[in-house]
């Protein structure tokens, strides 16, 4: 089926870093997502993209839908403690089918 | 607007009994979702809906029910606990709009199987 390779799985960086994290996958999808989840909470939407090649800016977040439409990548600029979470991508296909693809989550600690 | 909404946040149940994980949403969404999350795992969708009286099953749908009487709810249903169905729930709801579609979640209920 269908599956999303979500990378790195984790990281530990200081605080004022860059993070930057992708999702690739053998299928073309037409929607990407980032969401962040913070313990003990749900997912929150940080940013959609709908379009190939479609560069999208959330504060100090960006993310990009690949041109292949096969992946995607999300960068966070000047890391911050409270950027810690789980960062989830998901995608969603052309058809009628409404079930996101999820990927495992990137786990990011921020050393202040 | 309140969201998405879910009760109860924490609940242990013993082998064998049975419960209602309740879910609404004030957005007039027409999909909703349930997912369930194990520990150090992504998201595994159990059960969607795409309106109301319209339901289909996901990814692992064995030991649960659905129903969409309203567009607001969308309850889920296990009717013998299992300690593998211990777990994080969320219920998640979209609204489909010229092919944008995005999904809200709740907060989540933590259930634990005894």
């Amino acid at each position: 089926g269908q599956q999303l390779n979500q990378s790195p799985q984790s990281m530990f960086i200081q605080e004022g870093e860059d993070v930057s994290m992708n999702c690739t996958s053998s299928s073309i999808f037409n929607t990407w997502l980032w969401y962040k989840q913070d313990p003990g909470e749900g997912p929150v939407l940080l940013i959609a993209l709908y379009k190939a090649g479609e560069l999208t800016s959330n504060g100090r977040l960006t993310a990009q839908f690949g041109i292949t439409r096969k992946d995607s990548f999300l960068n966070i600029s000047a890391s911050i403690p409270s950027d810690v979470g789980i960062y989830f991508c998901a995608a969603l296909n052309a058809g009628n089918n409404r079930k996101l693809i999820w990927g495992l989550g990137t786990s990011l600690a921020v050393n202040p | 607007n309140a969201g998405v909404t879910q009760t109860p946040k924490f609940r242990i149940l013993k082998i064998g009994q049975s419960m209602t994980l309740q879910c609404t949403q004030d957005m007039n969404h027409n999909y909703m979702y349930w997912y369930r999350q194990d520990p150090g795992m992504g998201l595994k969708l159990i059960y969607y809906s795409v309106g109301a009286g319209i339901t289909d099953k996901g990814e692992v749908p064995n030991g649960y029910n659905v129903s969409r009487s309203t567009t607001e709810d969308f309850p889920l249903r296990l009717e013998l606990a299992a300690p593998s169905q211990t777990s994080v729930y969320f219920c998640a709801s979209s609204r489909r709009h010229q092919s944008q579609e995005t999904q809200y979640f709740g907060p989540g209920t933590r259930l634990l199987v005894l």
